[in-house]
């Protein structure tokens, strides 16, 4: 069965930092491009960030500078420093099969950056 | 980035077709072939539906199907159904490398 599974949110002050992380399991080919998709409380869905299989990283303008995203195999992690009130959202990771579009999805996990 | 612009709310009755539509700029929704639409019902993680503009991933019905005419993308329901109604997102590739989401639109089935 594929898998994506997010772990490590909650709250936290603004300032400080916190580490996502998405382990993938059930694939049977290492994704070539890898994400993080957030979603503000009653908003809609926001790209953050990709990695390709090649090493390539890009980032959304709201997080440029202040979250960097890498992956280790098939597991994918978010380091957010400098937390905004506006990073409080659902943070998803989503695997493509193929390129700029995300077949798979995890459940979504929480972050809420307030004091 | 600003987000691609979609409506917000579409409504039909059940067995009705219904578009959506989801405009951008040439650099992005008119100059890559890279259109993706998803559907989110509340509280789930998004579904993808449709990807490189009308490509339907197996296991979506032959209900949905996607199209593109330079700027503007467009998702169809055509047998509008009750399991339907859900939040819809267009997604496109940017000439920056980037991804940029559609505002959604929700659809109610009447």
């Amino acid at each position: 069965e594929v898998q994506l599974v997010e772990s490590g949110g909650g709250l936290i002050q603004p300032g400080g930092s916190l580490r996502l992380s998405c382990a993938a399991s059930g694939f049977t080919a290492s994704s070539n491009y890898m994400s993080w998709v957030r979603q503000a409380p009653g908003k809609g869905l926001e790209w953050v960030s990709v990695i390709y299989s090649s090493g390539y990283r890009y980032y959304a303008d709201s997080v440029k500078g202040r979250f960097t995203i890498s992956r280790d195999n098939s597991n994918l992690d978010l380091q957010m420093d400098s937390l905004r009130a506006e990073d409080t959202a659902v943070y998803y990771c989503a695997h493509s099969s193929g390129y700029y579009f995300f077949d798979y999805w995890g459940q979504g996990i929480q972050v809420t950056v307030s004091s | 980035q600003s987000a691609l612009t979609q409506p917000a709310s579409v409504s039909g009755s059940p067995g009705q077709s219904i578009t959506i539509s989801c405009t951008g700029s040439s650099s992005d929704v008119g100059g890559y072939n890279y259109v993706s639409w998803y559907q989110q019902h509340p509280g789930k993680a998004p579904k993808l539906m449709i990807y490189e503009v009308s490509n339907r991933p197996s296991g979506v019905p032959d209900r949905f199907s996607g199209s593109k005419s330079g700027n503007t993308a467009s998702l169809t329901i055509s047998g509008l159904q009750a399991e339907d109604e859900a939040d819809y997102y267009c997604s496109s590739y940017t000439r920056s490398s980037t991804l940029v989401f559609g505002t959604g639109t929700k659809v109610t089935v009447l």
